[in-house]
């Protein structure tokens, strides 16, 4: 347990469907950040928020959707997704915004179907 | 933007043998850093090294940052290594983003 909890760990849904993903930490970090991982592909940076602010927004698809209430918590709201989609689905945490002290959770695989 | 290439892209070892991962950037950075991610996808972050040398226990890495490089040595190597090793990289232009290289799987056979 590396102190970042996400869940579920595995989530398989349909194109039509609506769900979130959740990320929690307990580590006192102030930034929390959304990735995501493709077979092949290097891991890309989807949203980062410090101290609940978004201050991060790599043209995801409005079909991603984030959610930040608290500073320990961070959620990703889905919908409408492609099968394109289907990946793992990484949550972070760091002390500040200075890009180091990374804590992953373990990840969310997601299957579109 | 920053190109981030590490080699080799798969690597299988004896229990035992010892190794040297690399990776090479195109630009300046600010912040460089060596990930690994075990079999059942976990991160964890082993080295915030943008320049100099660093070492834990059997893992040490050296950043030349004026030659674009990065290398990441594994000593005496257990099963408990294998997985996939990432470079990231960070430059002045966007300190907040990680540029991730495509990594090293590492197998290692008891």
């Amino acid at each position: 347990e590396t102190g970042v909890t996400q869940t579920p760990r595995h989530l398989v849904m349909g194109m039509t469907n609506k769900k979130s993903l959740k990320c929690e930490q307990h580590l006192g970090h102030n930034a929390m950040y959304w990735y995501k991982q493709s077979a092949k592909k290097p891991l890309e940076l989807m949203f980062v928020y410090s101290l609940e602010e978004r201050v991060e927004n790599n043209s995801v698809p409005s079909r991603f959707s984030p959610e930040c209430p608290n500073s320990s918590h961070l959620f990703l709201h889905l919908h409408t997704l492609q099968p394109e989609d289907s990946a793992l689905y990484l949550c972070a945490s760091t002390p500040g915004t200075g890009n180091y002290g990374y804590t992953f959770g373990s990840g969310t695989r997601l299957t579109v179907v | 933007g920053i190109q981030v290439e590490q080699s080799p892209p798969d690597l299988i070892l004896q229990e035992g043998a010892n190794s040297t991962l690399r990776c090479n950037f195109s630009d300046s950075v600010n912040n460089l850093q060596w990930f690994h991610q075990n079999p059942w996808g976990q991160l964890i972050n082993l080295f915030y090294i943008p320049s100099g040398t660093k070492q834990n226990g059997r893992l040490s890495a050296t950043t030349v940052a004026t030659e674009r490089y990065s290398l990441l040595y594994i000593s005496s190597s257990q099963t408990t290594d294998s997985g996939v090793y990432f470079c990231a990289v960070s430059y002045a232009g966007n300190n907040r983003k990680l540029i991730w290289g495509l990594g090293t799987s590492l197998a290692v056979n008891p």
